[in-house]
Parts: C-alpha cells; sequence; structure tokens
C-alpha cells in the first residue's frame, strides 16, 4: 500500500519563529489533507490540498503532486500552534485515507 | 453547519467486557468512516459506509468489532469482548463523496483495563 512519510517527528521552536513540515508519499494521489491535532485530541482540517499552493491566515501549503510531497509551512508561530500535525493521502481508486505518523510541534514562549 | 458528533467522549472498560460508539455525520454526508488511533500514530481505518452499505471494512477485525449504518445517517461502532490492546481513540469522520475532504468528530478515548 501507500507509505506516507512525515518530517520530523518531532521540533520545537519559540513563539514568533517559522517552520516547514514535510510529507512524502508512495503513489499518485487525488486527496491529500492536513490536520492539527490539538492537546484534547480533535483532529482539524487545515488543508485539502491535492495538488498547489493554498494559503490561510498564518499557515500555507504548497502539493508538488508530480514529485509526490507537501510542505505545511507555519510563520509566526504562537503556543496554540502546538499539538500534531498530520499529513493524509487516498490514492486514485482506493477508499481510505492513509495517515502519516505525524509531526509533534511544541511552541515554548 | 454543525460537524460530526461523537458519545461518549471517554469510556473506561475492563477487558471482555462490551462497548458501543455513536456517531452522527455531518447532514448531507453520504460516506461515513470510523478510524482507530492508538497512542503515537495516526488514525487508521476501520470500516467505511457509503449510505447504508460497507465499502471497506478490511482492517475490522471482525471476530471483536462490529459496525453498522442501519438509515445510511448515524452509525455504531461495538466491540465485544474487548482487549487491552483495544485502548485507543475511536475517531468517526464523514464526507459528502468518496473523493473529497473529510471531517473528523472529537473522538471516544476508551481505555481497557
Amino acid at each position: 500500500g501507500i507509505q506516507v512519510e512525515q518530517s520530523p517527528p518531532d521540533l520545537i521552536l519559540q513563539e514568533g519563529a517559522n517552520s516547514t513540515l514535510r510529507c512524502n508519499f508512495s503513489d499518485s494521489v487525488n486527496n491529500l489533507q492536513w490536520f492539527h491535532q490539538n492537546p484534547w485530541g480533535q483532529l482539524i482540517n487545515l488543508f485539502y490540498i491535492p495538488s498547489g499552493t493554498k494559503q490561510n491566515g498564518r499557515l500555507s501549503a504548497t502539493t508538488v503532486a508530480t514529485e509526490r510531497y507537501s510542505l505545511l509551512y507555519i510563520s509566526s508561530s504562537q503556543t496554540t500552534d502546538s499539538g500534531v500535525y498530520f499529513c493524509a493521502v487516498k490514492i486514485q481508486g482506493a477508499q481510505k485515507l492513509v495517515f502519516g505518523q505525524g509531526t509533534r510541534l511544541t511552541i515554548n514562549p | 453547519e454543525a460537524g460530526v458528533a461523537q458519545s461518549p467522549r471517554y469510556k473506561i472498560i475492563e477487558k471482555r467486557q462490551s462497548v458501543a460508539f455513536w456517531c452522527n455525520p455531518i447532514s448531507g454526508h453520504a460516506t461515513l468512516y470510523w478510524y482507530q488511533q492508538i497512542l503515537g500514530q495516526g488514525p487508521k481505518l476501520l470500516i467505511q459506509f457509503q449510505n447504508n452499505g460497507v465499502v471497506d471494512d478490511s482492517q475490522l477485525p471482525k471476530d471483536r468489532f462490529s459496525a453498522e449504518r442501519l438509515k445510511g445517517v448515524d452509525s455504531t461502532l461495538k466491540i465485544q469482548p474487548a482487549k487491552l490492546e483495544d485502548s485507543a481513540v475511536y475517531l468517526c469522520a464523514s464526507s459528502s463523496d468518496r473523493a473529497n475532504e473529510q471531517f473528523f468528530g472529537p473522538g471516544t478515548r476508551l481505555t481497557v483495563l
């Protein structure tokens, strides 16, 4: 099945710093989503981005489908950005959304 | 628009007991998913429904897990009997069709003692 690898596994930053999270996948996809899992376990939708670039406030994402990777950018980090960020993909013809192992982001004040 | 609803939020049971979780998807969403998330890992699909039919249950441990979506709206996931390794968060999600964006509920955190 498709492999989804996220890097780095852990990231610790000071408030105000910028960060880039990466998601590599092993096959062509027709669905790619980025989620933020908050400390209470809720998965918050950040982006639905099977290709191209999107921005939402301090967050933006780019997926280069032909090269099988996606990047999530967080600018001017705040402590509320802390949590685990997941990338999840679905390949054409498959049913399930396959998640990476996540990147745990800690923003210190 | 209301999000995906799940209950209960927390459940603690002893091994060999039974437990059931409930999910109500976003109104109008035909596809419903149950995921299991073990601590430190990403969610893994257990079962997917399209309306009230099962699309994928290849990862569902059918000797102890069952799920139904009788009227094509809300769904119930049951574990009987529970094992220690079933301790996890059970997440329900829904989407408007198979390829589009999935939205997740708050999850049910199950602890099996």
